[in-house]
């Protein structure tokens, strides 16, 4: 069964304190991995895609890798901006595009 | 302008009644999804077409219906609403990378 896995579930960091979120992944064929970001009573906005593992993506203080198994979304020198409910998602190949979610993280980046 | 919208963006409603979710979409994309996401259990795909002719379950289907009006418009209704339907739902199109309208949440008392 296809499955992602996000850990930690809620991560508390001071201003400028880096750190990495994981998203762990069971797939019958990984077609892509995908990050979003949402934030509190708003719709999930598109980050990344990852297609392949040793692939990485950045965008500002945030870089996404892949491996056979996990991604991580690394996040460099966060500012209270960055506060948010990080999502991940899978995408097998042949299943019409569907997305699998993972729970989320919810990043809280303090001043 | 948003590429995805959804209306209403909050509804209340009681047990039994029909209410439907309508979405709207300017990116010019086949594909169309309904998740509804609620806390602990993520997003969770309900129903998904991709065009006018092909609609597809997800896997939580039961207690919805949908219609793909055109190519850019697709509804969901919940045709006797339950208070376990209360949640946020979600809209998205997109081939590979799907785009997320703003969501409607539903309180069903």
């Amino acid at each position: 069964e296809d499955q992602v896995t996000q850990s930690p579930e809620a991560l508390r960091l001071q201003e400028g304190e880096s750190s990495s979120l994981n998203c762990s992944y069971t797939v019958s064929g990984l077609r892509g991995l995908f990050w979003y970001r949402q934030d509190p009573g708003k719709g999930p906005e598109f980050l990344f895609t990852l297609y392949s593992a040793g692939e990485e993506k950045e965008k500002e203080r945030l870089k996404a890798t892949l491996t056979k198994k996990e991604s991580f979304l690394h996040i460099t020198a966060p500012k209270p901006e960055d506060s948010a409910t990080y999502l991940c998602a899978v995408q097998a190949e042949d299943q019409g595009g569907k997305l699998i979610f993972g729970q989320g993280t919810e990043l809280s980046v303090k001043p | 302008d948003a590429d995805v919208t959804q209306t209403p963006r909050n509804r209340i409603t009681k047990t039994g009644k029909r209410i439907m979710l309508e979405c709207s979409q300017t990116k010019g994309h086949d594909r169309m999804y309904w998740y509804r996401q609620d806390p602990g259990l993520g997003l969770r795909l309900i129903y998904y077409s991709f065009d006018v002719k092909d609609i597809n379950k997800g896997e939580i289907s039961d207690g919805y219906s949908v219609s793909r009006q055109a190519q850019a418009k697709f509804s969901l209704s919940l045709e006797s609403a339950i208070p376990n339907q209360t949640a946020l739902y979600f809209c998205a199109t997109g081939a590979d990378t799907q785009y997320f309208g703003p969501g409607t949440r539903l309180t069903v008392l």
